[in-house]
């Protein structure tokens, strides 16, 4: 089983200022990464897919770089609704496709 | 609008067994493969199980392997989630979700609000 890293477990940022939120894989996930933003009392939300894809709606702030086993989603100029907890996702191994256990933002 | 309704959680004792169903609306259903994703009370996400797009593959977390069936009808348009000797561990929030191609092997694209599945004696 790939096991997902994520650090730090909790960020806190004030707003406009940039958030980088990191995701190690226990092994080479090629280019198989995901990251997902969960608000409280919501269902997760797909925000980048294959390391660097924006999902069909996602502001261009959030960002995903990567390769191989180090991976980073960097969101650009915080705002206040982005509270949230965001999880990496690596779904280049079965079984099973391995969640990191999530980065909580919080805002100052 | 994508849309998928979960439906069929409760509360069984340990041993039991619940049916899960998801119904999907505003996509093409048979066109992509389908994923159940549960979430402990304040836990993190794992992925349970996954099948792809005409139900012919089906794959499963070990902890749940041999327990739980996963199955799809692509006339109703609808998941489900057969769970057998159900265990206080399998508590949580169970996430009905379709995957972004048609095998299970993608990115979750789109996410219901869950149904909440507890195991209690």
């Amino acid at each position: 089983e790939i096991v997902m890293t994520q650090s730090p477990a909790t960020l806190s940022v004030s707003p406009g200022e940039r958030a980088t939120l990191s995701c190690r894989a226990s092994q080479s996930v090629t280019s198989n990464l995901a990251w997902y933003q969960q608000k409280p009392g919501q269902a997760p939300r797909l925000l980048i897919y294959d390391v660097s894809t924006r999902a069909t709606g996602i502001p261009a702030r959030f960002s995903g770089s990567g390769s191989g086993t180090e991976f980073t989603l960097t969101i650009s100029s915080l705002l206040s609704e982005d509270l949230a907890v965001y999880y990496c996702q690596q779904y280049d191994s079965w079984p099973p496709y391995t969640f990191g256990q999530g980065t909580k933002l919080e805002i100052k | 609008e994508v849309q998928l309704v979960e439906s069929g959680g409760g509360v069984v004792r340990p041993g039991g067994s619940l049916r899960l169903s998801c119904a999907a609306s505003g996509f093409t259903f048979d066109d992509y493969g389908m994923t159940w994703v549960r979430q402990a009370p304040g836990k993190g996400l794992e992925w349970v199980s996954g099948i792809n797009w005409h139900g012919g593959s089906t794959v499963y977390v070990d902890s749940v392997e041999g327990r739980f069936t996963i199955s799809r009808d692509n006339v109703k348009n609808s998941l489900y989630l057969q769970m057998n000797s159900l265990r206080a561990d399998d508590t949580g929030v169970y996430h009905c979700a379709r995957a972004g191609g048609s095998g299970y092997d993608y990115a979750i694209d789109y996410w219901g609000q869950g149904t909440l599945v507890t195991v209690s004696s």
